[in-house]
């Protein structure tokens, strides 16, 4: 069976520090990967997808990046912290094809103090 | 313009009793997917049903059932038999086969289950 992994499950940040979110897949190859931020009582809101190594699609410009260095791992990444990146991160991966839905890590809750 | 609609930020239900929750999306693309996500206040998502553009039935999974009307763009998700553990926040989400990978997401609805 397929099992996703992030870690850490929560993070307090100081403004201006870097920041690595890790979200791993288990028991598939070649899933499409996906990060999500939500703000507190907020929906999704998609921030980078991947389709395969080192294939990033970002979908809002700001100073988070994400890396893929390798077919199951998906790496989210900032040099300097923010106050707004405040937020719980969901990490998702799915099967590539249209009807297949997205399976959910547990989250990681960043607070950036 | 809004991809996914959820018009209703919060519900209330009484335990047994059926509930309604409310999902309109906006797309031109004939080949698109629907999805629908509970997520408790530990925060996980959970994957609940799924209604393709091109199915001619409504989804059913267990006590949970999805109202297609194409016509109407509407997507709206019936729970039977509340329970008490249905209390959470419930996404509706759509990918459109046009736009590749990406899915859109509603801005949920909040469910809470009176016993």
């Amino acid at each position: 069976s397929q099992t996703i992994h992030q870690w850490p499950a929560t993070l307090v940040q100081p403004v201006g520090s870097p920041l690595s979110l890790e979200c791993t897949v288990e028991g598939t190859s070649n899933p499409n990967l996906y990060w999500y931020r939500q703000a507190a009582g907020r929906g999704l809101q998609l921030l980078f997808y991947s389709v395969g190594i080192g294939q990033i699609s970002s979908e809002v410009p700001q100073n988070l990046s994400a890396s893929r260095p390798q077919d199951r791992q998906f790496i989210l990444s900032s040099k300097k912290l923010l106050l707004s990146d405040s937020g719980f991160y969901l990490c998702a991966w799915r099967r590539p094809g249209l009807a297949t839905e997205q399976y959910f890590g547990p989250g990681t809750r960043l607070t950036v103090t | 313009a809004q991809k996914i609609t959820q018009t209703q930020p919060g519900m209330f239900v009484q335990e047994k009793e059926a509930v309604t929750l409310d999902c309109t999306y906006d797309t031109s693309d004939p080949s698109y997917g629907l999805f629908w996500y509970k997520q408790p206040s530990s925060g996980e998502m959970i994957f609940l049903i799924y209604q393709g553009s091109y199915d001619q039935q409504n989804a059913t999974e267990g006590r949970y059932s999805l109202n297609f009307q194409k016509a109407r763009k509407s997507a709206n998700l019936v729970i039977s038999a509340s329970q008490l553990g249905d209390s959470a926040m419930y996404f509706c989400a759509m990918r459109e086969e046009g736009t590749g990978n990406q899915f859109y997401f509603g801005t949920g609805t909040s469910l809470t289950v009176i016993p």
